[in-house]
């Protein structure tokens, strides 16, 4: 089974904060993405990756930078937490013609 | 238009009834459909892709209609357990992006 990981299930962080948000996969898949989710809204993409050092923007990207410095390894970076940004976290993974796994998401709180 | 579009009910079913959920897309380049189930508080988990001659997986029944732009999904004799929230998802082509609608709301009642 694919196992994608998230680093934390709930962070809460100060408004200003920077905020590292950590995503492994264990499948040695090419494509990794960051989604946020929130209620009335659904499942938004932040950035993807498509390989280690290549980054493409989503579609709500402003606020947010990623790294993919490992194949495995895909983190979103909040580089000043503000408290629309409080959502739920949720990093995927993927190849070819395969859907997506997800990561069990992280529900972050900015106060 | 929204990319995906899905009726976000709620559907409030009884056990035992077959029940039908469609999903419209916009882009006709799109090239790979799926269905997800999400439970409340929980991660998307892939339920099954859905193939252009559709397919079947016991209960569940996909099926994929380019011409109109939509896709469907079937539950027939519906359990408790199939309560939860149903997200239609497309890949419009061109990358590996995923495009996910907001989900159907699904409650089997005893």
């Amino acid at each position: 089974d694919v196992k994608v990981t998230q680093s934390s299930r709930y962070l809460v962080k100060r408004t200003g904060e920077k905020v590292f948000l950590e995503c492994v996969q264990d499948m040695d898949h090419e494509n990794m993405f960051w989604y946020r989710q929130d209620p009335g809204l659904g499942l938004r993409l932040i950035y993807f990756s498509y390989d280690v050092k290549m980054k493409e923007k989503g579609d709500i990207p402003e606020g947010y930078s990623v790294s993919r410095e490992k194949k495995e390894r895909f983190s979103l970076i909040l580089e000043s937490a503000s408290t629309n940004q409080t959502s739920m976290y949720l990093c995927a993974s993927r190849t070819g013609e395969v859907g997506a796994f997800f990561g069990q998401g992280t529900r972050l709180t900015v106060v | 238009r929204k990319e995906v579009e899905q009726d976000p009910g709620p559907f409030n079913v009884p056990e035992g009834a077959t029940v039908a959920f469609n999903c419209t897309y916009s882009n006709s380049a799109s090239q790979s459909f799926f269905w997800y189930r999400q439970d409340c508080r929980k991660e998307p988990k892939l339920l099954m892709s859905v193939y252009s001659s559709g397919n079947e997986d016991g209960r569940f029944t996909a099926q994929l209609n380019r011409a109109s732009q939509y896709i469907s999904l079937l539950i027939r004799d519906s359990k408790l357990s199939d309560s939860a929230t149903y997200l239609c998802v497309v890949n419009m082509g061109g990358n590996e992006k995923l495009t996910f609608g907001t989900g159907t709301r699904l409650t089997i009642i005893p």
